[in-house]
């Protein structure tokens, strides 16, 4: 069973601070590690998709730091606002001898921006 | 709104119910996906097609059977489920199963009675 793990949980921001969190992943047999944002009653939405050790993105307030060595991506929103409010999840693709297997997704951490 | 397009929203079926999930896209992606999403779980793997071929079956039980007749639609025919097996159920589609973000449709919520 692959484990992609999603810390916090949850998580309860003032409206204007910046937070963080944090997803991790066995690094072996890495491929590419992706970013969705899924609001309630919505479809998740793709934020970033990153492949490379040390790749940083960046969408707006949002930014993903990707490191594959140790097996770890911290995505940071500056300034939080109430449409921020959501649950985000990683998800992580494994090269598999044979091409790519399917997306294996973290539990996600649930984030309320408090105005 | 999303790309992908699924049907019916809300789907109520029995045991010996046969029904059938059904998803659209019109991107030009090559490759579509099934999760099973139970409440505070994440997205699990199901199924993946890629050019229309099944490439990924993440050894799901016979009584759920994917079908994709052409580039743009994807089927999930039910036969026989269990109560155990009412999850949210999202399609989602990619340019490709390398490095493409999904796109995913709202889902269908699925209940077995």
């Amino acid at each position: 069973i692959l484990n992609v793990e999603q810390s916090p949980q949850s998580l309860h921001v003032q409206e204007g601070d910046s937070t963080n969190f944090t997803c991790s992943f066995p690094s072996s047999n890495f491929y590419a590690l992706h970013w969705y944002r899924w609001e309630t009653a919505k479809s998740p939405e793709a934020l970033f998709v990153m492949t490379l050790n040390g790749d940083e993105k960046k969408k707006g307030r949002i930014s993903a730091t990707l490191n594959t060595k140790e097996g770890y991506s911290y995505l940071y929103i500056k300034g939080s606002q109430p449409e921020d409010s959501a649950t985000y999840l990683c998800a992580l693709l494994m090269y598999s001898g044979g091409g790519a297997d399917g997306l294996t997704f973290g539990k996600g951490t649930h984030l309320i921006i408090q105005p | 709104d999303t790309e992908v397009t699924q049907t019916p929203k809300h789907l109520v079926m029995g045991m010996t119910n046969k029904k059938s999930l059904k998803c659209e896209q019109h991107m030009g992606h090559r490759a579509m996906y099934w999760y099973k999403q139970k409440a505070k779980k994440p997205p699990e793997l199901m199924f993946v097609y890629s050019y229309e071929k099944l490439s990924i079956n993440e050894s799901v039980p016979s009584r759920f059977s994917p079908e994709c007749p052409n580039s743009s639609l994807l089927n999930l025919h039910l036969h026989a489920l269990q109560p155990e097996d009412s999850a949210l159920y999202l399609c989602a589609s990619s340019q490709s199963t390398y490095n493409s973000p999904l796109h995913f449709g709202n889902g269908t919520r699925l209940t077995v009675t």
